[in-house]
C-alpha cells in the first residue's frame, strides 16, 4: 500500500485567514492527483484534478499547484469563510499497467475556520 | 436527481452476522468503488468494478465480497471474517473519461 501524507492533520484559523495544506505522494508512476472536500455528514466534493507537473487550479478563493517530480500539491485558501469548515483530501492515481482508476487517499486536514 | 444512494445511513448488527450494504446509482458510471474509512486513517479501498460482472480486490478486500450484476448496483457483504468491521463505509462511481469520483453519503457499521 502505497503512502500518501497530508499535513497539518487539522488547522484551527479565524475568518479571513489564508491557509495552505500539503500533500505528498509517490512520485514514481504518477498519473493525476485529485483534491476533495468532505463537509460533515455531505459526500466528499471533487474540487480539483491535476496531471502535470506545474499545474495550477484555482475555483474561487482555493487554488491547488502539483510538483510531480517531488510528489507534493499544496492546496491554498484565501480569505478563509466558516463555511470552508470541512476535511479537505487529496488523492494521487498511479499508473501501474493501466489500471489509472483507483485513488489513494490520504488521511486529510481538517480545516475549522472560526468567525 | 442523477445520484449515489447509501442504504441505510446506519446499520447496527451482532457479531457473526454477514451484513449487505447497499450502493445504487442512476448516473450511467461504468466504474463502482468502496471504501472504508476508519478514524485516524484515509479511505481505503476494499473493491472496485469496473464493468458489469467484473470486480476486483482493493487493499483491505478480506472479508468482504461483492458483486456487480447490474451497472447501477454494486453491492458490498460485510461477512463474518471480517475482523474489525465496524467502520463508516462509503461508495463511489466513475464516470468513464471523467476526472474525479461522485461519492454516495455513506453507511456507518456498527457490529455490537
Amino acid at each position: 500500500i502505497l503512502n500518501v501524507e497530508q499535513s497539518p492533520q487539522s488547522l484551527h484559523v479565524q475568518e479571513g485567514d489564508s491557509t495552505n495544506f500539503t500533500c505528498s505522494f509517490p512520485s514514481s508512476n504518477f498519473y493525476a492527483l485529485h483534491w476533495y472536500r468532505w463537509e460533515t455528514a455531505k459526500s466528499p466534493e471533487a474540487l480539483f484534478v491535476m496531471t502535470l507537473n506545474g499545474d495550477e487550479k484555482k475555483k474561487g478563493r482555493i487554488s491547488a499547484t502539483l510538483n510531480t517530480k517531488e510528489g507534493y500539491s499544496y492546496l491554498y485558501i484565501k480569505g478563509s469563510q466558516p463555511e470552508d469548515s470541512a476535511t479537505y483530501l487529496c488523492a494521487p492515481t498511479l499508473n501501474y499497467g493501466g489500471a489509472t482508476n483507483k485513488l489513494i487517499f490520504g488521511t486529510g486536514t481538517l480545516l475549522a475556520v472560526q468567525p | 436527481d442523477g445520484g449515489i444512494t447509501q442504504s441505510p445511513k446506519y446499520l447496527f448488527r451482532k457479531e457473526g452476522q454477514n451484513v449487505t450494504l447497499s450502493c445504487e446509482q442512476n448516473l450511467n458510471h461504468d466504474a463502482m468503488y468502496w471504501y472504508r474509512q476508519d478514524p485516524g486513517q484515509g479511505l481505503r479501498l476494499i473493491y472496485y468494478s469496473q464493468i458489469v460482472n467484473d470486480f476486483q480486490k482493493g487493499d483491505i478486500a478480506e472479508g468482504y465480497s461483492v458483486s456487480r450484476e447490474k451497472k447501477e448496483s454494486f453491492p458490498l457483504t460485510v461477512t463474518s471474517a471480517q475482523k474489525n468491521p465496524t467502520a463508516f463505509y462509503l461508495c463511489a462511481t466513475l464516470k468513464q473519461g471523467a476526472s474525479g469520483y461522485t461519492f454516495g453519503s455513506g453507511t456507518r457499521l456498527t457490529v455490537v
